[in-house]
């Protein structure tokens, strides 16, 4: 099994600009998290998915829309890049929440985002 | 509002000394709270909770409700054990999220 899956690892955008990030879930796993990771910070929740919706949503602006697909891997997309986007994005799998691992998530290597 | 505290940024100890990394966390419902690891040039990883009352590593990590805290507690350090720790709270009632620390840079001096 090779756990959570993200790509790309690095990439570098302008202002602007529009990036898509993809992440593949731990084998069984159907629920895919989306987290922001600023330097020094910890992770900022951005939003869940879960049969092909979006369940919950963390304190982002609408520019952050994401996707599941029936394989359960995800994209999560920002739009309108701004300085302030730069950053490491992880992905987070996890059984369905409510059962006796919630709150266990396992994470990808993160995607680590330039925004120039 | 729902939230972690963790107030030192970086912990340095010597090998065999004991270690204690804080987390205060703000939330007046029933809480679930976890410690979460980074090692470097590793993935975050889960490194114990506190409904399952184990130890994991020579860490303990104790729930106290009337302080609000879930101190990471180890009584002999270890090299191997320098890395980022990060405390995180479930809120049951946050629909599906964990509220996360800034997290404490561990290191263990030889």
């Amino acid at each position: 099994d090779a756990g959570v899956t993200q790509s790309p690892t690095h990439l570098i955008k302008t202002r602007g600009q529009q990036v898509t990030l993809r992440c593949s879930p731990k084998s069984g796993h159907d629920t895919v998290s989306w987290y922001q990771q600023a330097l020094g910070q910890g992770p900022q929740f951005i939003f869940q998915y879960y049969e092909e919706e979006e369940r919950q949503r963390g304190n982002f602006p609408d520019r952050f829309s994401g996707h599941q697909f029936p394989n359960y891997s995800s994209e999560l997309n920002v739009n309108a890049l701004l300085l302030g986007d730069s950053a490491l994005y992880l992905c987070a799998s996890s059984s369905p929440w409510g059962r006796r691992f919630a709150g266990e998530l396992f994470f990808g290597e993160g995607s680590r985002l330039t925004v120039l | 509002a729902q939230r972690v505290t963790q107030p030192e940024k970086l912990l340095s100890v010597f090998k065999g000394a004991p270690v204690e990394l804080k987390c205060n966390y703000s939330y007046s419902g029933s809480p679930e709270l976890f410690w979460y690891v980074q090692y470097s040039r590793q993935r975050l990883q889960l490194l114990l909770r506190h409904i399952s009352r184990e130890s994991i590593k020579g860490f303990t990590a104790d729930l106290n409700k009337g302080e609000t805290s879930f101190h990471l507690k180890k009584p002999f350090a270890q090299e191997e054990d320098s890395a980022m720790y990060y405390c995180a709270l479930n809120a049951m009632d946050s629909n599906y999220q964990l509220i996360w620390g800034a997290g404490t840079k561990l290191i263990i001096k030889p």
